[in-house]
């Protein structure tokens, strides 16, 4: 089955303690995105990567590092998460380079919880 | 600034009425999405309009695209109880290049009563 996956899930952790929500994809998807997601703010990309080795920064992308060694995984790593943190997040993926241009794939979520 | 704006941002119908979302946004594009969202899951693809088409169908679903309004309408048909849910417009800019990512709006709640 064509999917998106995150892990974990549910997350509580504490401030400074540092974590890794993984996210991959079956699709053989070029583009693949982390967002957040906030009461009344909608969606917010966070970082996005065009190919392996690429990785540029979205719209909120203080507090967070992201890798693309392969080209199904791109982990959104928090070295020292901050309550602001605590937030529903979602990985994203879409078949070409250009996120914009086709559909994205969504994850199920990831709720974080940073006290 | 916000580049998709839905409006309203909450809607409440009886089931099998018809319900009517709208879309605004500031920029040309290249295309306009619709995305569903369960309470607290991801967002699930629902429709993709280019920015060269003014219709299209999808089941019980219509979307209509104006871009000389720069505006676009979702219409759920004979609504079911099923359909609650957040929609989301999401736009694809027109110039590609560096990050040509979809920009969403911050939702339409739906509540269809049984």
């Amino acid at each position: 089955e064509a999917q998106v996956t995150q892990n974990p899930r549910y997350l509580i952790t504490v401030t400074g303690k540092k974590l890794t929500v993984t996210c991959s994809q079956n699709m053989n998807h070029e583009y693949m995105s982390w967002y957040r997601q906030d009461p009344g703010l909608g969606l917010r990309q966070i970082y996005y990567s065009m190919n392996v080795e690429v990785t540029d920064k979205g719209d909120v992308p203080e507090g967070y590092k992201v890798s693309r060694k392969e080209k199904r995984n791109f982990p959104l790593i928090l070295e020292s998460p901050s309550p602001n943190q605590t937030s529903l997040y979602f990985c994203a993926s879409s078949l070409f380079l250009a996120g914009g241009t086709d559909t994205q794939y969504f994850g199920p979520g990831t709720r974080l919880t940073v006290l | 600034s916000q580049q998709g704006e839905e409006d309203p941002q909450a809607l409440s119908i009886q089931e099998g009425e018809n319900a009517t979302m709208n879309c605004s946004y500031k920029t040309s594009i290249n295309n306009l999405q619709w995305y569903r969202q369960n309470s607290g899951r991801g967002l699930v693809h629902l429709i993709l309009i280019r920015s060269n088409e003014r219709e299209k169908h999808s089941g019980r679903l219509r979307v209509t695209l104006d871009t000389s309004k720069k505006s676009s309408s979702l219409l759920i048909t004979a609504s079911r109880a099923a359909d609650t849910a957040s929609y989301f417009c999401a736009t694809g800019p027109k110039v590609s290049g560096a990050n040509s990512k979809l920009t969403f709006g911050k939702g339409i709640t739906l509540s269809v009563r049984p």
